[in-house]
């Protein structure tokens, strides 16, 4: 069974550009997570998907950041224009369910840098 | 707010030997999980060991261990006999269950880098 995958797994990027990543979760997954990893950090949550609902997104940057999971499956994150600050990792995760000890499996993340 | 702490930035363990990671967490919650997390560098994450906090037996996977003390809030991870493959960083990480408010995110600590020396 194929794991989550992220592409790109490296993204070189000129501040003020913008930039997306692309997340396919594992099949059959209804909860797919959006995580933002600083060097040195653990991984915080960026936003959380129920299906195609963005159930949680309180730690959303929306004034530059967004996200959408189009039928459910695949999802992209978008950051426009992107700041230097926002060099990181950026991984994806997916789950059965958002419930209890339910494993989270995570993709291989993109590390983001902005020069 | 629930808070993880990882007090060892780095730790070194010997191959075939012994080593224990620390992690203590902040929760006024009686029904929780935690899980450790292994971080290679090739980034991927991957589930090494969990527990429910209902539960008083200590988990197991194989060589990993913890040692899960509710009332210090403390939850470790014993791996034994080292393998160069060990190598990595490891994330202590909490959930609250997700009702009464809670959203029942992870909550990452800060991780520990191990070293395995061969």
């Amino acid at each position: 069974e194929a794991g989550v995958v992220q592409s790109p797994r490296y993204k070189i990027i000129e501040k003020k550009q913008p930039v997306a990543f692309w997340c396919n979760p594992i099949s059959g997954h209804n909860t797919l997570y959006w995580y933002l990893q600083n060097l040195g950090q653990g991984p915080e949550l960026l936003i959380r998907y129920e299906n195609e609902e963005a159930v949680d997104d309180s730690q959303l940057p929306k004034d530059r950041f967004s996200a959408e999971r189009l039928k459910g499956v695949d999802s992209t994150l978008k950051i426009q224009p992107a700041e230097l600050g926002d060099s990181a990792v950026y991984l994806c995760a997916s789950s059965l369910h958002h419930r209890g000890g339910n494993e989270q499996f995570f993709g291989p993340g993109t590390r983001l840098t902005v020069l | 707010a629930q808070t993880v702490t990882q007090s060892q930035p780095e730790m070194s363990v010997q191959e075939a030997e012994t080593v224990t990671l620390s992690c203590t967490y902040d929760t006024s919650e009686s029904d929780y999980y935690l899980f450790w997390y292994k971080q290679p560098p090739s980034r991927q994450m991957i589930l090494v060991i969990r527990q429910e906090a209902y539960k008083q037996q200590n988990a197991t996977e194989n060589r990993f261990s913890v040692n899960f003390q509710k009332a210090a809030k403390s939850f470790s991870l014993k791996i034994s006999d080292s393998q160069l493959g060990d190598a990595a960083m490891y994330f202590c990480a909490y959930r609250a269950p997700n009702y009464g408010g809670s959203q029942g995110n992870l909550i990452f600590g800060k991780g520990t880098k191990l070293s395995v020396k061969p």
